[in-house]
This record gives C-alpha cells, sequence and structure tokens, in this order.
C-alpha cells in the first residue's frame, strides 16, 4: 500500500516560536499534490497549505510553509510565529490517482 | 457560502443496531466523499461518488456499509449491523470536482459509538 507517514505523534511549540512538522510519503505516480489539513479539536478539518508535486518552490501561505524534497519523498510543515490557534491535529495528506491518503497526524501543542 | 452539513452530530448505538449519517455537500460540488476516522488515526476513504455515480468503494465493507447519492447532491451512508469496531467520526467531504488538485472541504463529523 502507498503510505503517508507522520513520525511525531506530538509535537510542542512556545508561542511566537517555530516549529516544524514531518511527513514522508511513497508514490509510483509521478503527477501527485500533496497537502497539509489541521483539525482543532471539535472542528473540522481545513485546508493549511498545497503543493503540486511539479513545482520545485515550496509553498507558503503567510505564516505557514512547506519544505518539499521530491527525491527524498518529505514534505514538512513548517508554522512561524506560532499562534495558540495553531494548536490542533495536524495531516499530511497525498492525493494520486483519485484517492486523497492521509497520515496518522501530529498533535501539536502550543505554550503560552 | 454554506460549507459541508451533516447530521447527526452524535450517535450512540449498541452492536448490531443499524444507523445512518447524512451529508449535504457544498453546493455545486459534484464530487463527494465518506470517510472514517479512527479515534488517533488519519482519515481512510471508504466512498467517492461523481456527481451521483461512484468512482471508487473499494475500502467500503460491504458486507455491513451502503452508500447512496440519488439525486447528485445529498449523501446517506448507512452501516446494518454495526460492529464495535465501526465507532469512529464519519467525515463527509466535497469537492467541486474529482482530481488530485482539488482542494476537498471537510464537514464536522459525525462521531459514532457502538456499545
Amino acid at each position: 500500500a502507498q503510505t503517508v507517514t507522520q513520525s511525531q505523534p506530538e509535537m510542542s511549540v512556545q508561542e511566537a516560536e517555530t516549529v516544524t512538522l514531518s511527513c514522508t510519503y511513497d508514490t509510483s505516480e509521478s503527477d501527485y499534490y500533496l497537502f497539509w489539513y489541521k483539525q482543532p479539536p471539535s472542528r473540522q478539518m481545513i485546508l493549511v497549505i498545497r503543493q503540486e508535486a511539479y513545482k520545485q518552490q515550496n509553498a507558503t501561505e503567510n505564516r505557514f510553509s512547506v519544505n518539499f524534497q521530491k527525491a527524498a519523498k518529505s514534505f514538512s510543515l513548517k508554522i512561524s510565529d506560532s499562534q495558540l490557534g495553531d494548536a490542533a491535529m495536524y495531516f499530511c495528506a497525498r492525493a494520486a490517482g483519485n484517492m486523497l491518503t492521509f497520515g496518522g497526524g501530529t498533535r501539536l501543542m502550543v505554550k503560552p | 457560502e454554506a460549507g459541508v452539513a451533516q447530521s447527526p452530530r452524535y450517535k450512540i448505538i449498541e452492536k448490531r443496531q443499524s444507523v445512518a449519517f447524512w451529508c449535504n455537500p457544498i453546493s455545486g460540488h459534484a464530487t463527494l466523499y465518506w470517510y472514517q476516522q479512527i479515534l488517533g488515526q488519519g482519515p481512510k476513504l471508504l466512498i467517492q461518488f461523481q456527481n451521483n455515480g461512484v468512482v471508487d468503494d473499494s475500502q467500503l465493507p460491504k458486507d455491513r456499509f451502503s452508500a447512496e447519492r440519488l439525486k447528485g447532491v445529498d449523501s446517506t451512508l448507512k452501516i446494518q449491523p454495526a460492529k464495535l469496531e465501526d465507532s469512529a467520526v464519519y467525515l463527509c467531504a466535497s469537492s467541486f470536482v474529482a482530481g488530485i488538485q482539488e482542494t476537498q472541504y471537510f464537514g464536522p463529523g459525525t462521531r459514532l459509538l457502538v456499545l
């Protein structure tokens, strides 16, 4: 099975600091997209950022950016200037073929 | 723009009972997905619809799970009979069209507890 792996079950960061969440994936597809989704406690999942595999430039969205290493099949999420509202489960996901496959998630805690 | 709506939000049933979940996608979204999210895990796709046709149901346990999207808008997911291991959050998502570049928009989920 083609998998998405998030090796950090939990991470914590001090408010205003920077944190990086890791994700690795495998795929046999040449054309695919990668996503980071955020799922706050008891709230619905929302898209944080996405990356097209054919683009070498790393995607950025305000305080969120990715480090996409295609050869290594690595797709990490960097959150700068962390805020209390960033506390949530973060899921890395890969879209290939018809399917969106999620990793197991990383719980991010933000300390005031 | 209204988001993806799901009901009920919570459901508690006993094993061997049946249960149904409802989803209303974002207006104009042709593609609808049902996911199962077991506690501590990422969502797993159960079934994908394009309008009222099934695109992928390879991971749907068809002996007990069924889903339909008769008019290409709302969808229902049914479990009959439920097992203890079906306890999970059932997420509905929709996208404008099917495609790997499409952002999926998720509903709040239905939390199912099977006793």
